[in-house]
C-alpha cells in the first residue's frame, strides 16, 4: 500500500470557524509533512515531522497548528484564517533520517476561505 | 539560497513525439532529485528519484537523468501519448537541512 489519504477532499470555512485537515499513511514511513499549494505554483513546505516530532516549522502563522497524534496520523489545525489562505493543503510522507528517501504525497485538501 | 528553475514553463508537442523537460539548480549539495506529475486539482505523483550518487533511473518511457556537478536533470519521454498531459515539477532535497525545494512546473500538452 503506497497510498497517502487526505480527508477532508474539500473545505470551505469561515474567518471565525475552526477545522481540521487529516492525513494518515500505512507505509510504515516515520517522516510526514504538510505543504502548501497556491494556483499555478509549486508546493511549498510548512512542516515536517520525524519520528511525531516537529523538526521543521518554516515559519509558518500560528493560525496553522500541526499536530502528529501517532506514527500513521498528521492533522493540521485551522483558526482564524484568511482568505488568501485559500490553498491546496498537499500531506506527504516518507521513510525517516538522511532525506535520500522518495516522498508520497496525498491527494491533498482543497481549503476555500470565505 | 536553493533556486530550481524549469525550462520551458509550458510545452505542447504532437503525440508520438519524444520530449525533454529540464531543471536546473543552484546548490549541488543536494541527497535527491525527485520528478514528479500533477494533474490539475490533484496531488502529486512520484514519477522517478536519483539519488546523488547516481546518474539516471529509468521507468518505463521515462528517463531522468542527473549531472549534480552543473546543477542540471532532465526528463525524458519517449513516444508521448496524449495522457502524458499534465504538469511536471522536480524537486531538490538540499542536504545541509533536508529541506525539499521545487521548481515552478513545465505544464505539458500533448496533442492528439
Amino acid at each position: 500500500d503506497t497510498e497517502v489519504t487526505q480527508t477532508p477532499k474539500h473545505l470551505v470555512m469561515g474567518m471565525t470557524n475552526k477545522k481540521s485537515l487529516k492525513c494518515e499513511q500505512h507505509m510504515g514511513h516515520r517522516a510526514m509533512y504538510w505543504y502548501k499549494q497556491k494556483a499555478k505554483k509549486p508546493p511549498e513546505l510548512m512542516f515536517v515531522y520525524s519520528y511525531e516530532k516537529l523538526s521543521i516549522n518554516e515559519s509558518v502563522p500560528s493560525r496553522f497548528s500541526p499536530e502528529c497524534p501517532n506514527s500513521s496520523l498528521l492533522n493540521l489545525h485551522l483558526h482564524a484564517l484568511q482568505p488568501e489562505d485559500s490553498a491546496l493543503y498537499l500531506c506527504a510522507s516518507s521513510q525517516a533520517g538522511t532525506g535520500i528517501y522518495e516522498q508520497y504525497f496525498g491527494p491533498g485538501t482543497r481549503l476555500t476561505v470565505t | 539560497k536553493q533556486e530550481v528553475t524549469q525550462i520551458p514553463a509550458a510545452l505542447s508537442v504532437p503525440e508520438g513525439e519524444n520530449l525533454v523537460l529540464n531543471c536546473s539548480f543552484t546548490d549541488s549539495a543536494i541527497y535527491n532529485l525527485q520528478w514528479f506529475r500533477q494533474d490539475p486539482g490533484k496531488g502529486l505523483t512520484s514519477l522517478l528519484l536519483i539519488q546523488s550518487s547516481q546518474r539516471e533511473q529509468t521507468s518505463g518511457r521515462l528517463n531522468a537523468s542527473l549531472d549534480k556537478s552543473s546543477g542540471r536533470s532532465t526528463l525524458y519521454i519517449a513516444a508521448s501519448q496524449p495522457g502524458d498531459s499534465a504538469t511536471y515539477l522536480c524537486a531538490v532535497r538540499r542536504s545541509r537541512d533536508d529541506k525539499i525545494i521545487f521548481g515552478k512546473g513545465t505544464r505539458l500538452h500533448i496533442l492528439p
